[in-house]
Parts: structure tokens; sequence; C-alpha cells
């Protein structure tokens, strides 16, 4: 059983480009959602997908997008980059409708902005 | 708005002595309570959760209090072991099958030898 796969793992980005951010889902899981994590914070929920559709949204301004394709795995956009968006970026998958504990976390995806 | 704190960002504990961390929320439609565990460079794993019609639960070493008229609740880790040492989240959600997790900011745990 895979687990959730991140891409890339980190990257450096210039203020005002755009950056796109691959996850892998769980075998067997057919919801992803995205959180970002500042430094010295908790993760914080951006959005999820499920059945390649937005099924609810955090407190992000919608520069952040995402994608979710047929075999569950899941973009996530953010465009007019600013450097507060600098953070890990967690990808989490689940079954149909989530469970206790059954979200399964990839490793993240560090970004810096400068 | 942070719905869910972790007042202590770090704790450092004698191995084989108990480890207590602590998570106070605010939201009172939060009704089921969840731990996460987290190496450096590693996701969240989920380690304990607790649903808000019980106050305690246990699995091992592990064990979730939870104080729903004080909207506290605390993990207890006996005994804590050196692969113990990592940042530990507690994480809320309004339903169990929500799919929002509110997230703490973290305690980090050092277990010492």
């Amino acid at each position: 059983e895979t687990g959730v796969t991140q891409s890339p793992t980190h990257l450096i980005k210039t203020r005002g480009q755009q950056v796109t951010l691959r996850c892998s889902s769980q075998s067997g899981h057919n919801t992803v959602s995205w959180y970002q994590q500042a430094l010295g914070q908790g993760p914080q929920f951006i959005f999820q997908y499920y059945r390649e559709e937005e099924n609810g949204r955090g407190n992000f301004p919608p520069r952040f997008s995402g994608l979710q394709f047929p075999n569950y795995s899941s973009e996530l956009n953010v465009n007019a980059l600013e450097l507060d968006d600098s953070a890990l970026y967690l990808c989490a998958s689940s079954p149909a409708g989530g469970s206790a504990g059954g979200y399964t976390f990839g490793s993240g995806t560090r970004l810096t902005v400068v | 708005d942070q719905q869910v704190k972790q007042n202590s960002p770090s704790l450092s504990v004698q191995e084989g002595r108990i480890s207590i961390l602590n998570c106070d929320y605010t939201n009172s439609m939060f009704d089921y309570f969840l731990w996460y565990k987290k190496y450096p460079a590693e996701g969240p794993t989920f380690l304990i959760s607790i649903s808000s019609i019980k106050d305690k639960n246990e699995d091992g070493r592990f064990t979730v209090f939870l104080n729903k008229s004080a909207k506290h609740l605390s993990l207890h880790i006996v005994p804590s072991q050196p692969g113990d040492s990592a940042v530990y989240f507690c994480a809320a959600s309004a339903q169990r099958s929500d799919y929002k997790l509110s997230f703490g900011a973290g305690t980090t745990v050092t277990v010492r030898a």
C-alpha cells in the first residue's frame, strides 16, 4: 500500500510568480485535502477535493486553487505569490467522508518565496 | 482566529516518566478530537482520537482525556521513550466525518535518556 507522495519536496519562487504543487493520494483514498503550515504554526486547512470537485474551503484567497484528477491525484496552484506564502504545504488523503484518523499526510512541499 | 490552542511550545521529560500535553479549544461545535505526531521531514501521523461522547480513550502507552465543560483535552504518554521525541499536534473537527481539521500550533516533546 503506497502512502501519499508530494512533489517537489522543496522549491524557491519569486514574489509574483505562480506555482503548482502535486500530490498522489494513498491507494484506495478518493478524497484529498491541502493544508498550509507556516513556521511555528499548526497546519491550516486550504481546501478539499472529492470526485474532482472542491468540497469545502478554508480562509484562503481565490489565488489558491486546486484540481483533482480521475486517478484522485491533486494539484494545488498558487498565483501571484506573496512572501507570506512561504510555508510547508501538506496534502492529506482519506476515504470518502473521512474517518477517525483516516487522514494520511504526505511529507509536504517546502515553498520559499523570495 | 485560533480555535485550537496548545500553549506549551515545548516539553522536556526524562525517559520512563509521563509526558502530559495540553490542548484548549474555543469552538463548542467541535465534537471530535485527534492527536498527530510529526517527525522532521515527515508528514503528521495519526496517534489517537476521542469523540465528545467519551471522556477518555486509551491506546497502549497513549491516553487522551477530554473535559468538555472546560473545553480542554490532554494527551498522556507513559512511559515516555526516546522515539516519542517529536512535535505533537492537537486537532479538532466539528463532525467525525468532517473534512476540515483545525490544528493547534504544536508541542515539541524531547525525551531525555
